[in-house]
């Protein structure tokens, strides 16, 4: 089976303008989860999506938000981008049942200058 | 908050067995350990998890205290590629998120 799928693999962008993240999870996975990445914070949660629906939120502002196609595949937005919004952004994907384990994509490294 | 608590790093030397410990004192019944690991600039690899039995599968053995409070990852013949961050990450039977805490950098010297 094909892994999970994320593009594109860089970016940079400037302040102030807004960015999408694509991610293509392994074929039969219906959930999609999405995490932050930076030196200072480490790994940090930002929401989960299943069956085009958000079913988790971390705590992150609302200029983040994502969403699911009907083909489970997920994008993220972040809007107003700051500089702090510098980091690797992870997708990772998991087949719905009571201890699923989540496979991670190989991640966007999103620069802003 | 991550739930767990792991030495912050440690090294082995290639070809012996790297064992991972791993604190989870206030881990309820319906909890599972989850073990994963990142390798430099890469997404984190799924590696194994567990309830209350050991586990073992072709990358790794789990061992986990008979009252759950802790456990062990087992590497049983480390190599150079073994050198990343292991992550220790207790999460419920259903629709919880993954909280990573810092994770121990493991290196695995020649």
């Amino acid at each position: 089976k094909a892994g999970v799928t994320q593009t594109p693999r860089y970016l940079i962008k400037t302040r102030g303008q807004q960015v999408t993240l694509s991610c293509s999870p392994i074929s039969g996975h219906r959930s999609v989860s999405w995490y932050q990445q930076t030196p200072g914070q480490g790994l940090q949660f930002l929401f989960e999506y299943f069956s085009e629906t958000q079913r988790n939120k971390g705590n992150f502002p609302g200029r983040f938000s994502g969403r699911q196609f009907s083909n489970s595949r997920s994008e993220m937005n972040v809007s107003t981008l700051e500089l702090g919004d510098s980091a690797l952004y992870l997708c990772a994907s998991s087949f719905e049942g009571q201890t699923y384990e989540q496979y991670f994509g190989p991640g966007t490294r999103l620069t802003v200058t | 908050d991550a739930k767990t608590t792991q030495p912050t790093s440690m090294d082995c030397a290639e070809g012996r067995a790297a064992n991972l410990p791993c604190n989870h004192s206030t881990i309820s019944g319906n909890e599972y350990v989850y073990w994963y690991r990142q390798i430099h600039s890469q997404g984190p690899q799924y590696i194994i998890h567990g309830l209350k039995n050991n586990e073992t599968n072709e990358m790794a053995s789990l061992i986990i205290t008979e009252d759950r409070k802790s456990s062990t990852l087992i590497l049983p013949h480390a190599t150079l590629r073994d050198t990343a961050v292991y992550y220790c990450i207790v999460r419920n039977d259903y629709g919880q998120n993954f909280v990573f805490g810092p994770g121990t950098r493991l290196s695995v010297l020649p």
